[in-house]
């Protein structure tokens, strides 16, 4: 069964672009969430999807944004990119049984460097 | 808002030592644990869990974890650790429902033989 993947797998921009990442989750997986890390912050929740609506959703600005396909491939939308915005950027696909937690596997992520 | 505590940030031990990383979370509510690891140049992947019922967990490579609720604890032990366990340890809650994860900073650990 294949992972998670993630493209690209690394990508440079420069302040004020903006950049999509994408993410498709194993195999009759339907939820997608994404994750920023960083060395100062660590691992934060950006926001989940799961049958195309977004379930759930962290404290970042309205510049980052997601969707979700009718097969459950996911992007991520980050808008007039900051130095900041600088991260590993990671995808998790689950099952997404609804009110439950599920075993959440990690793609390999995407790094997003801002110059 | 709910916060998790790593207590290590870096832990050198040599193999066949014990390993006990800390973990403290913040919420009240009913909550689920896990602990990640992320080997070198790996994806992040789940250790262990604990959604209720026996508080001592029990995941893979011989890794468990105790839950004290009256501690807001999940501490991460393992008896004798290999050179191959060294990596990054992030503990984890699930709150707010469904997927969303609240990490802790993570612990990288490093085993030497």
């Amino acid at each position: 069964k294949a992972g998670v993947t993630q493209t690209p797998r690394y990508l440079i921009k420069t302040r004020g672009q903006q950049v999509t990442l994408s993410c498709s989750p194993i195999s009759g997986h339907r939820s997608v969430s994404w994750y920023q890390q960083t060395p100062g912050q660590g691992l934060q929740f950006l926001f989940e999807y799961f049958s195309e609506t977004q379930r759930n959703k962290g404290n970042f600005p309205g510049r980052f944004s997601g969707r979700q396909f009718s097969n459950s491939r996911s992007e991520m939308n980050v808008s007039t990119l900051e130095l900041g915005d600088s991260a590993l950027y990671l995808c998790a696909s689950s099952l997404g049984s609804s009110g439950s937690y599920n075993e959440q596997f990690f793609g390999p992520g995407t790094r997003l460097t801002v110059l | 808002a709910q916060s998790v505590s790593q207590h290590n940030h870096h832990v050198i031990l040599s193999e066949a030592a014990s390993l006990e990383l800390g973990c403290n979370y913040s919420y009240g509510g009913t909550v689920n644990l896990f602990w990640y690891v992320q080997y070198p140049g790996q994806h992040l992947q789940l250790l262990l869990k604990y959604f209720s019922g026996d508080p001592l967990v029990k995941g893979i490579k011989g890794f468990e974890a105790e839950f004290i609720k009256s501690k807001f604890s999940f501490n991460l032990r393992k008896p004798s650790v290999q050179w191959s366990d060294t990596a990054e340890y992030f503990c984890a809650v699930g709150s707010g429902g469904y997927n969303k994860l609240i990490f802790g900073a993570g612990t990288r650990l490093a085993v030497h033989p």
